[in-house]
């Protein structure tokens, strides 16, 4: 069992509509992150958070601790929010668990 | 500030073939990390260095070797390429290690054996 699950892994939508992709952790965590994989295979970092609800712009990310649920929800997506995002949780050296990924295509 | 630099972009080697894939940071970040992502999979974690002269293996270090001379490089050793070392490559390197702190990314390497 992955220490990280992401859903859905695929996510196809239509421009404008508004977009959750979710994350499920089983360690015990003090920050989450979310990355943000380009088309071109660059890396970003978006969020971190460690309780309750960050924003930046179009893009909210969430958190439940006490359920190890985090989401990252885009409104009014736009086809250059295509990406693959990715959750990540440290463990318990210096690194993280890394989800696989959902695949965003947004379609205009 | 150029942030974590990354060569070459692509590359196709032949199996038996060395390289090495080149990574340097210009933040001054002592933690630094090697990446493989394959398709599907997440990032998996193949070597990593907590600053200059120390590293350490990760989840998948078999068929790779890294040093850390300075705080900037980082750079990652393939010696005898095989087919399962094709994948995407990521260095990254981080300011610190408490939770907070997240990773810089390079651009990412191509590799292709056959």
């Amino acid at each position: 069992k992955n220490e990280v699950e992401q859903s859905p892994q695929n996510l196809t939508a239509q421009e404008g509509e508004f977009i959750t992709i979710n994350c499920s952790y089983s360690v015990g965590i003090s920050a989450l992150h979310w990355l943000q994989q380009h088309p071109g295979g660059g890396i970003v970092s978006l969020f971190m958070l460690s309780s309750g609800k960050k924003k930046h712009g179009r893009l909210i990310a969430t958190i439940n601790i006490q359920e190890k649920h985090s989401s990252l929800h885009i409104t009014a997506s736009h086809p250059r929010d295509s990406a693959v995002y990715i959750c990540a949780v440290p463990n318990t050296g210096n690194q993280f668990y890394f989800g696989t990924g959902t695949s965003l295509t947004v379609i205009p | 500030n150029a942030g974590v630099t990354q060569t070459p972009k692509f590359r196709i080697l032949k199996i038996g073939q060395s390289m090495t894939l080149q990574c340097t940071q210009d933040m001054n970040h002592n933690y630094m990390y090697w990446y493989r992502q394959d398709p599907g999979m997440g990032l998996k974690l193949i070597y990593y260095s907590v600053g200059a002269g120390i590293t350490d293996k990760g989840e998948v270090p078999n068929g790779y070797n890294v040093s850390r001379s300075t705080t900037e490089d980082f750079p990652l050793r393939l010696e005898l390429a095989a087919p399962s070392q094709t994948s995407v490559y990521f260095c990254a390197s981080r300011l610190g290690t408490e939770t907070h702190y997240g990773y810089t990314f390079g651009s990412g390497t191509r590799l292709t054996v056959v």
